[in-house]
């Protein structure tokens, strides 16, 4: 079993939508962390976060500890959202970070 | 300046060449990671330096050789390469917090897409 479960593997939705990926770990964590891939390669850290909510832009990604659980969520979704969504969580032993195998979102217009 | 770069953005070589990829960063970051990634899977630590010393070696075959000449870069060299060592080579920073070797957010680079033949 992965210490990091990310779901849904794939999302495909209209533009518009509101989504939801969800994380799950079960590990003790120091943070968790969403990142974005876009295809081509480039990752971009989108959210660090220990606790409670995060919000950037359209961006709001939510964490609960006792639950070991972590949410990222897209408002009004568009096109350009269209990515590779990763959790990663981080450990304060050493500086690895453990990946979720990454969710594909797909947005329609 | 929230950057990094790296060169180059695509490399092609033959099992007995010898190549080298660089990153680099202005941000004041003392922690840098070397991954490999591959399709459709998430990245896998390769090295990571922290104040310009090898820290995490995650037994990486030692066709790659990583380097930390100052704060600012990081090289990997590589030789005798195998057709299965193509893939995507992302170089990442982080803040090193306090004596903590816990990650802050990492700042990645577009990748090198290395194609071995």
């Amino acid at each position: 079993k992965n210490e990091v479960e990310q779901s849904p593997q794939n999302l495909t939705a209209q533009e518009g939508e509101f989504i939801t990926i969800n994380c799950s770990y079960s590990v003790g964590i120091s943070a968790l962390h969403w990142l974005q891939q876009h295809p081509g390669g480039g990752i971009v850290s989108l959210f660090m976060l220990s606790s409670g909510k995060k919000k950037h832009g359209r961006l709001i990604a939510t964490i609960n500890i006792q639950e070991k659980h972590s949410s990222l969520h897209i408002t009004a979704s568009h096109p350009r959202d269209s990515a590779v969504y990763i959790c990663a969580a981080s450990m304060d032993s050493n500086y690895q970070l453990i990946w979720g195998a990454g969710t594909k979102l797909i947005i329609k217009p | 300046d929230t950057e990094v770069t790296q060169t180059p953005k695509h490399l092609v070589m033959g099992m007995t060449n010898k190549k080298s990829l660089k990153c680099e960063q202005h941000m004041g970051h003392r922690a840098m990671y070397w991954y490999k990634q591959k399709a459709k899977k998430p990245p896998e630590l390769m090295f990571v330096y922290s104040y310009e010393k090898l820290s995490i070696n995650e037994s990486v075959p030692s066709r790659f050789s990583p380097e930390c000449p100052n704060s600012s870069l990081l090289n990997l060299h590589l030789h005798a390469l195998q057709p299965e060592d193509s893939a995507l080579y992302l170089c990442a920073s982080s803040q090193v917090k306090g004596y903590s070797t816990s990650t802050d957010t990492q700042y990645f680079g577009p990748g090198t897409r290395l194609t071995v033949l």
